[in-house]
Order: structure tokens, then sequence, then C-alpha cells
């Protein structure tokens, strides 16, 4: 397993345009996070899944961005109609999380995909 | 709610001089907490985790201490190196314990 992949890598697009991002988490993990980051601040919560249950939300992620996990494997973040403001990296991470202690919730995350709306 | 604090925002320093990077946080019933270092333009690398019962973390040249009653973590890395430079965050988990909350972090310069 290489880790989590991200694609695409970077995205450029036109004030309007859908675009969408697509996440592999490491095989075996059950959770998969979506985090946005832009210049100069840490990584900001969008959304998990556990499995393919999109388990919690942040009031960041506004009804133009959709996130899915079909079949609790890779996952894909939607933006529609994208504004100069979605320009952001967009990290995906994944984790194992099997019993009750949440110290043990350690997120391994990918590379990122950075989009750029012109 | 948790946040987490760094300080200082940026940190230059000579190539073999031991720094210290810190990290505050506001809720001290903490599950565990992480220093993740990103390089301009990429993902974040795990480089430690600190469980609640620990007091310190070591890999190679970094140590990462948990001080929960005071509610902060310091990054140590001893005699640094120009490739040390990056930005270095650190993150805890929101009081769920399912989103980690990261501070902006401290950006690192090592020059030679």
């Amino acid at each position: 397993d290489t880790g989590v992949s991200q694609d695409p890598r970077h995205k450029i697009t036109k004030r309007g345009q859908n675009v969408t991002f697509r996440c592999d988490p490491i095989s075996e993990h059950n959770r998969l996070y979506w985090y946005r980051q832009t210049l100069g601040q840490g990584p900001e919560f969008l959304t998990y899944f556990q499995n393919e249950a999109q388990l919690e939300k942040s009031r960041l992620l506004s009804d133009r961005f959709s996130a899915e996990r079909p079949k609790g494997s890779f996952s894909t973040l939607e933006i529609q109609r994208t504004e100069q403001g979605d320009s952001a990296m967009y990290l995906c991470a994944s984790s194992l999380l099997t019993g009750l202690w949440k110290g043990a919730n350690v997120l391994t995350f990918g590379a990122g995909s950075r989009l750029t709306v012109l | 709610k948790q946040e987490v604090t760094q300080i200082p925002a940026a940190l230059s320093v000579p190539e073999g001089e031991n720094l210290v990077l810190n990290c505050s946080f506001t809720d001290s019933a903490i599950y565990n907490l992480q220093w993740f270092r990103q390089d301009p333009g990429k993902g974040l690398t795990s480089l430690l985790l600190i469980q609640s019962s620990q007091r310190e973390q070591t890999s190679g040249r970094l140590n990462a201490s948990l001080d929960k009653s005071s509610g902060r973590s310091t990054l140590y890395i001893a005699a640094s190196q120009p490739g040390d430079s990056a930005t270095y965050l650190c993150a805890g988990p929101d009081q769920a314990g399912t989103a980690l909350i990261f501070g902006k972090g401290t950006t690192l310069s090592v020059s030679s």
C-alpha cells in the first residue's frame, strides 16, 4: 500500500465551473476525512466518513460542496459553481479506528489537491 | 471547543542550532497530540504522536512533549539542518475525538 492518494494534484478552473477531486485511502482504513487549507493557515476540517456513511459535516461545507464515499472505499469531493474563494489545497486523510479509545485515531494525509479558481 | 495556537509563526536559525516550537491547546481533555511537517505546496507528513498518557515521544533529532495540565506541547529539534526547513503544524482532536484541529503552523527556515 502506498498511502493516501489524491488526484488531480493541481486543478486550474474558471469561476462557475464544477470540479471533482478523488481520494484513495489506505485500503484497510475505515475512516476518511476531507480538509481544506488556505495559504498561511492550518488545515480546516470539512467532513468525514466512517465506511460509506458521512457522519459529520463542517459549517464550512456549503451546499455547493458534496462528498461521497460509495462502497466505503475511495471518496470524491465535488465543488459546483466554483468561486475564487474556493481556491485552496484540499487534503484527504484516512484512519483505522476499531475500538472505543479515541486516542488511537491516527490520521494519515495525502499529498493534497490544489485548486486555483480564476 | 478545542483551539490550537502555535508560536512563533516563523523562525529563522543558523544550521546546527537547537530549537523549540510551541503549541498550546484549550481543551486539556485531549486524547492525543500530533506534530506534522509540511513542505511548500505539499501534503502533511506525520512526525510524532503523543498519547494523552504519555509525556513525550522521540524520533531521531525530534522530541515532542505534552503537558495536559498547562495545555502545552513542544517540539524540540536538535542540531537543525537546512533540510529541516518547512512548516510544522500541531493538531489535537476535537471534543468528539473525530476531527483534528490544527494550529496555523510555525514556518522554520534553517540557513547553512
